[in-house]
């Protein structure tokens, strides 16, 4: 069945860099713009950063730029998630998901909704 | 930048009511509205793309509308296990703050 496994959470110090994996199954990963999404303890949902299925333009939310860049390997059918110089409000849990319908034209990328959704994987930021 | 606004933020109600959850954004967004439920512990579940097309799998009870700012989801009569959060998203990005509709 379609599935996507978040791993690579774990505890880490300010200042420190992780790496964040989704396998997908199930379905024909390099067709399909892919996000991460985040949940901070007790807070709502904030989007993350998305890729279209070719890994060419990628976007991140203004509260990671610099920071976190999302990848890809199609031949792995995995989605990564670098996270460099980790901040205490970074801590969230972080999940992974299918976009269906996004994709990038010459000009511009269109995005679309999340149809699929990973069970998410817990970074923790503390000293 | 596109700003969600969701209200109210906590709903309070009884089963077998109906629930009435609204989205407002800060400019347009056509029709690019999607509904999620999300269930203490768990992943968000799509509910509604497109402003009002129900996802797959999810029961007719369920129904979004709306178009351009004002978007209204609408829980005809609400079963127990539709207790929950549910955010709404623009075109695949930004989210709502929520609303948690609660037991009454």
């Amino acid at each position: 069945q379609v599935q996507l496994v978040e791993s690579g959470g774990g505890v880490v110090q300010p200042g420190r860099s992780l790496r964040l994996s989704c396998a997908a199954s199930g379905f024909t990963f390099s067709s399909y713009a892919m996000h991460w999404v985040r949940q901070a303890p007790g807070k709502g949902l904030e989007w993350v950063a998305v890729i279209p299925y070719d890994g060419g333009r990628k976007y991140n939310a203004d509260s990671v730029k610099g920071r976190f860049t999302i990848s890809r390997d199609n031949s792995k059918n995995t989605l990564y998630l670098q996270m460099n110089s980790l901040r205490a409000d970074d801590t969230a849990v972080y999940y992974c998901a299918r976009d269906p319908r996004g994709h990038c034209s010459s000009t511009n990328c269109y995005w679309a909704y999340m149809d699929v959704w990973g069970n998410g994987t817990t970074v923790t930021v503390s000293s | 930048e596109i700003v969600l606004t969701q209200s109210p933020a906590t709903l309070s109600l009884s089963p077998g009511e109906r629930a009435t959850l609204s989205c407002r954004a800060s400019q347009s967004v056509g029709i690019y509205l999607a509904w999620y439920q999300q269930k203490p512990g768990q992943a968000p579940r799509l509910l509604i793309y497109d402003a009002s097309n129900r996802a797959t799998g999810i029961p007719a009870r369920f129904s979004g509308s709306g178009s351009g700012t004002d978007f209204t989801l609408t829980i005809s009569s609400l079963e127990p296990e539709d207790f929950a959060v549910y955010y709404c998203q623009r075109a695949g990005l930004t989210f709502g703050g929520g609303t948690k509709v609660e037991i009454k």
